[in-house]
């Protein structure tokens, strides 16, 4: 089945600093990219996502950048905010194993934005 | 518009002991899920319904069953509790399937002593 790769594990940056976090999938078959905000002790939500046939993708602070070659996707948070500071999780999915109904879950990113 | 709700919050349980993890939409999705997710390995699939009658295996589904008999309520049953089942179970629900965007619960943390 599909196989989602998330780097890194732990993030620590400044207060207005940029932070990158990078994802690998397996399935070149998938076809939607989406990623999760997890806050502690809270739900998953859904702050941005990418299909296949767009390479990038930008919502304010936010941009999710897409290489289907390469089988690689990254979040990009600008400007980075204490706000801003949770457990963030990649995904991939429409894979030809997954029957185009599930989602597969990277491990997480949890960041850490220091005042 | 309650999205999709999760009872209990909290449960203990001991092991060989059962329960039923509830979940209910009411934004009429076709599809709904079952995750668990342990500290540091992000969401596993346990089971997923693509609608009311039709349910199937996920990533780690040994130890749970399901059921859909209507849109709304999608519960997860665990058997014979055991201690590797200690986790925090979400549920989620989505329209239309994997590319579209999935609502979860609030989450049901369980502990198996």
């Amino acid at each position: 089945g599909e196989n989602v790769e998330q780097h890194p594990s732990t993030l620590s940056v400044q207060e207005g600093d940029s932070a990158v976090i990078k994802c690998t999938y397996s399935d070149s078959a998938s076809n939607y990219f989406p990623w999760y905000k997890q806050e502690l002790g809270k739900r998953p939500q859904l702050i941005i996502d990418i299909r296949s046939n767009v390479g990038e993708k930008k919502d304010q602070r936010i941009a999710v950048t897409l290489n289907k070659t390469a089988k690689h996707f990254s979040l990009h948070i600008t400007e980075t905010q204490p706000e801003d500071s949770a457990v963030y999780f990649c995904a991939a999915a429409g894979g030809l194993n997954s029957g185009y109904s599930t989602l597969t879950f990277g491990k997480g990113t949890m960041l850490l934005v220091s005042p | 518009n309650a999205g999709v709700t999760q009872t209990p919050k909290f449960r203990i349980l001991k092991i060989g002991q059962s329960m039923t993890l509830q979940c209910t939409q009411d934004m009429n999705h076709n599809y709904m899920y079952w995750y668990r997710q342990d500290p540091g390995m992000g969401l596993k699939l346990i089971y997923y319904s693509v609608g009311a009658g039709i349910t199937d295996k996920g990533e780690v589904p040994n130890g749970y069953n399901v059921s859909r008999s209507t849109t709304e309520d999608f519960p997860l049953r665990l058997e014979l509790a055991a201690p590797s089942q200690t986790s925090v179970y979400f549920c989620a629900s989505s329209y239309s399937g994997a590319g579209d965007e999935q609502f979860f619960g609030p989450g049901t943390r369980l502990t198996v002593l």
